[in-house]
């Protein structure tokens, strides 16, 4: 079965930094490009970061650009996002996604909360 | 970035009703779109791409159609488990974007 689950989230100040990560199973990790995708509470998806079958390429939505840092470890089946200087408009449930050949979000964790409070 | 406008907001049916939902998008995307269905505190799930495709798993009673700037989902006949929030996406102008979500209710 094609699994992901993301892990990491929690509280933290604004201004901080949280590491999220995500472990595929179930399917080829390194044949796929992958992606995070939030959802703040009660409001609609986002696209956040996207990075390429062999990190040859990535991609940042301007939102959080220079701010947050994705990566991956094709070895061990993880995805990672690495988020510094975190806003209050950060606060989403932050969802790992697999794409498909040709692009589409086609498998979904069940996300991680991250809640960016003083 | 292209905004996908999705009407209405909210459409209240009963099961065994037709449910047509609307995406337009502020340009040209040709058929790279995308429904997804999400359910109260689930992660989305993908039902139609390229506009009119079903993805693996998805019931006949969900179709899509349209290109360019206009896109419709209909389901045929409501179904129990159908009451959902359904949201499009558009891969065809970087960066890729949602809509802002249409809530099917009974």
């Amino acid at each position: 079965e094609v699994q992901l689950v993301e892990s990491g989230g929690g509280l933290v100040r604004p201004g901080g930094s949280l590491r999220l990560s995500c472990a595929a199973s179930g399917f080829i990790f390194s044949n796929f490009k992958m992606h995070w995708v939030r959802q703040a509470p009660g409001k609609g998806l986002e696209w956040v970061s996207s990075i390429t079958k062999t990190s040859t390429y990535i991609y940042y939505a301007d939102s959080v650009k220079g701010r947050l840092t994705i990566s991956r470890d094709n070895a061990k089946n993880s995805l990672s996002l690495q988020m510094t200087g975190l806003r209050a408009e950060d606060t989403a449930v932050y969802y790992c996604v697999r794409a498909s050949p040709d692009d589409w979000f086609d498998t979904w964790g069940p996300g991680t909360l991250v809640t960016v409070s003083s | 970035e292209t905004v996908l406008t999705q009407s209405p907001a909210t459409l209240s049916l009963s099961p065994g009703e037709r449910a047509t939902l609307s995406c337009r998008a502020s340009q040209s995307v040709s058929n790279y779109l995308a429904w997804y269905q999400q359910k109260a505190g689930q992660a989305p799930r993908l039902l139609i791409y390229g506009a009119t495709t079903r993805a693996t798993g998805i019931p006949a009673r969900f179709s899509g159609s349209g290109s360019g700037t206009d896109f419709t989902l209909t389901i045929s006949r409501l179904e129990p488990e159908d009451f959902a929030v359904y949201y499009c996406q558009q891969r065809g102008k970087w960066p890729p974007t949602f809509g802002q979500g249409t809530k099917v209710e009974i």
